[in-house]
């Protein structure tokens, strides 16, 4: 067990630009999430995947997000031109799910901080 | 919707005193419970989770928290902090009503331990 990994750690990027975040669950774990955490506050639910599907999207998650899972492991999080307001940790969590329809904890990776200029 | 409330935001204490760091939540049924820890830069740390069964559970690092249905509280305790638990702490609500897809946390609570 490798733990949940995201790459890269750290972005710094001009306004405007388009930014891609990439997380790695852990293996067997076939939910993956996103969420967002500003400076100061609890993470914020973004988004989900249950293997390749994503099945829940959060209000936060504007049109210039976009989050895939295409072969339902790793994950990627797009921010297309980016504001300032962008400027925050993306963590990324991973969960088993069993069969009886209830999904068990979830695990972190160590995030990726963007700064938006 | 659910909620968490941890009213504490920031907590200063002696190395060796004890600790108790409070959370409470709002959740329409019977909620799972989390604490998770941070360190600055860091993601986020599990200690400890309650689903079901005896109330006061157990976690890593020697942590433990108690489910009080009657105040809807979720606190945590350590009988004695280390200068390495100096961190933050967040508690998070979820749920078999809503599949515990959807964690709400807490602002969180910054641990500041004085030698």
């Amino acid at each position: 067990d490798t733990g949940v990994s995201q790459n890269p750690r750290h972005k710094i990027t001009k306004r405007g630009q388009n930014v891609t975040f990439r997380c790695d669950p852990i293996s067997e774990h076939n939910r993956l999430y996103w969420y967002r955490q500003t400076l100061g506050q609890g993470p914020e639910f973004l988004t989900y995947f249950q293997n390749e599907a994503q099945l829940e999207k959060s209000r936060l998650l504007s049109d210039r997000f976009s989050a895939e899972r295409p072969k339902g492991s790793f994950s990627t999080l797009e921010i297309q031109r980016t504001e300032q307001g962008d400027s925050a940790m993306y963590l990324c969590a991973s969960s088993p799910w069993g069969p009886s329809g209830l999904t068990d904890t979830q695990y972190f990776g160590p995030g990726t901080r963007l700064t938006v200029l | 919707a659910q909620s968490v409330t941890q009213p504490d935001i920031h907590i200063t204490v002696s190395e060796g005193a004890s600790l108790e760091l409070r959370c409470n939540y709002s959740y329409g049924a019977t909620p799972y419970l989390f604490w998770y820890v941070q360190s600055p830069g860091q993601g986020l740390q599990l200690l400890l989770k309650y689903f079901s069964g005896d109330t006061l559970v157990q976690g890593i690092k020697g942590f433990e928290a108690e489910f009080k249905r009657s105040q809807s509280s979720f606190n945590l305790r350590k009988p004695s902090v280390h200068w390495s638990d100096a961190a933050e702490y967040f508690c998070a609500v979820g749920g078999p009503n809503f599949g515990n897809e959807k964690l709400t946390f807490g602002t969180g609570t910054r641990l500041t331990i004085i030698p």
